[in-house]
């Protein structure tokens, strides 16, 4: 079993739709958690970081860290074409450890 | 403008032949990581250095290697390449402590090697 499980999609949407990207991971350790954006070609981009468990928003992107329940989430609202990409969740467990990956969801955004 | 470089972009080799890829940032980060990513398997990180001469072994070590003689560079090694190394390879960097900030970790834009 993967530390971290990651729905591959691909998630194709409507423009202006809210988006839900979601991870799950075994290890209780984890106390950070990350979302990446990785357009095609192109290295991965952090976008949200968060440190144990709650909410945090940034603009249209909320991340959502539930460690009860070992799994975390990124909304996207008003979806645009622009955020097609592969978002990649990572976890780890302290400043300076290793990050752990998910496989990644690619995300298509329909105008 | 704060960034990783990684060279070259692309490489197309034959079995055993030695190669570099070399790894550059200029934030004056502690970190820096090698990772390759391979279809369904999402990134996985093969060697990782946390300063000047300390360096350690990720998830998928063998068959590579990596100095660390400068905090800027952060070269990674195949010593006899193998077909099952083809990938997409990311070097990244970051500070040790990443207080609440996304501006404190960059990868660089990928080498894609293919071994022959």
């Amino acid at each position: 079993q993967k530390e971290v499980e990651q729905d591959p999609g691909p998630l194709s949407v409507p423009e202006g739709a809210i988006v839900s990207l979601n991870c799950t991971y075994s290890n209780s350790a984890f106390q950070y958690f990350m979302w990446y954006r990785q357009y095609s070609r192109k290295g991965p981009e952090l976008l949200m970081y968060t440190y144990s468990s709650g909410n945090k928003e940034d603009g249209r992107f909320t991340a959502q860290v539930d460690k009860s329940s070992k799994y975390i989430s990124l909304f996207i609202r008003d979806s645009q074409p622009s955020d097609s990409a592969t978002y990649l969740c990572a976890m780890s467990y302290g400043d300076g450890n290793k990050l752990v990956f998910g496989a990644g969801t690619i995300l298509r955004v329909k105008s | 403008e704060a960034q990783v470089t990684q060279n070259p972009r692309y490489l197309i080799t034959v079995t055993g032949k030695k190669l570099t890829v070399t790894c550059s940032q200029n934030m004056n980060h502690e970190y820096m990581s090698w990772y390759r990513q391979d279809p369904g398997l999402g990134l996985r990180q093969i060697y990782y250095s946390m300063n000047v001469e300390v360096t350690d072994k990720g998830d998928v070590p063998e068959g590579y290697k990596v100095s660390r003689k400068e905090k800027r560079n952060f070269p990674l090694i195949l010593e006899s390449p193998s077909p099952n190394q083809t990938s997409l390879y990311f070097c990244a960097s970051s500070s040790l402590v990443m207080g609440d900030s996304t501006d404190t970790q960059y990868f660089g834009p990928g080498t894609r090697l293919t071994v022959l």
